[in-house]
């Protein structure tokens, strides 16, 4: 069954340092989403990302944040500046075009850990 | 905003027995709606949908029930198994939006055997 793979599975960093997290989306799907789960709390939505643009972001993606799809397959975001607030689990999805509007099969990874200390 | 917290409200059922897991959402405008699942370090798994049309949809063992009048979703799992015990949650889509989800705090029902 087709999945969506993220890397690191975790991630420990310094505060203020640069951290790039990986996805592998499933491969004919054409939207793609960050979204995190602080621990014990609700999972958020960061940003949305379409025909090689931002379609939609929430205040949580400032400007440290950025996306980027470098090539045919990854999916990344960079946090610029990592802040203690930051600690999170991020979860990469994606959906296909199929189903148009409605479909409801976003396809979460497993999610990368980041812990900054 | 959103309240959030660390403990989530809990379910426990007996094998066999049906479970409803209740949510409330916060968005009059929401068109669209989704219950997911997530085991212990995975990510959220897609269980089912309904359109804000609809007031009943049904799965394999799962029914979804809305009622916009109080904006209340459920989700009715039927002979709960050990493999349901999760947290779920639910999830609500703006009318204008490009998919951005607004996810619930999350129920965590445990099936005991």
């Amino acid at each position: 069954e087709p999945e969506v793979t993220q890397t690191p599975s975790h991630q420990v960093t310094q505060m203020g340092q640069e951290v790039i997290l990986r996805c592998v989306p499933i491969s004919n799907h054409l939207y793609f989403y960050w979204y995190r789960q602080i621990l014990g709390q609700k999972v958020e939505f960061l940003v949305s990302f379409y025909n090689n643009e931002i379609s939609e972001k929430s205040e949580i993606f400032d400007d440290q944040f950025s996306v980027e799809r470098p090539d045919g397959s990854n999916f990344t975001l960079k946090i610029r500046s990592t802040k203690l607030e930051d600690s999170a689990m991020y979860f990469c999805a994606s959906r296909s075009i199929a189903g148009g509007h409605y479909t409801g099969e976003l396809f979460f990874g497993e999610g990368s850990r980041l812990t900054v200390l | 905003g959103e309240s959030v917290g660390l403990h989530l409200p809990t379910l426990s059922v007996q094998e066999g027995d049906n479970s409803i897991i209740n949510c409330a959402y916060s968005n009059s405008a929401s068109d669209y709606f989704i219950w997911y699942k997530q085991e212990s370090g995975k990510g959220p798994q897609f269980i089912i949908d309904i359109r804000s049309n609809m007031d009943k949809r049904q799965g394999q063992r799962v029914t979804v029930l809305l009622n916009k009048t109080v904006k209340h979703l459920s989700l009715q799992i039927a002979a709960t198994q050990p493999g349901d015990s999760a947290v779920y949650f639910c999830a609500e889509r703006a009318r204008d939006s490009s998919y951005k989800l607004i996810f619930g705090s999350g129920t965590r029902l445990l099936v005991r055997p």
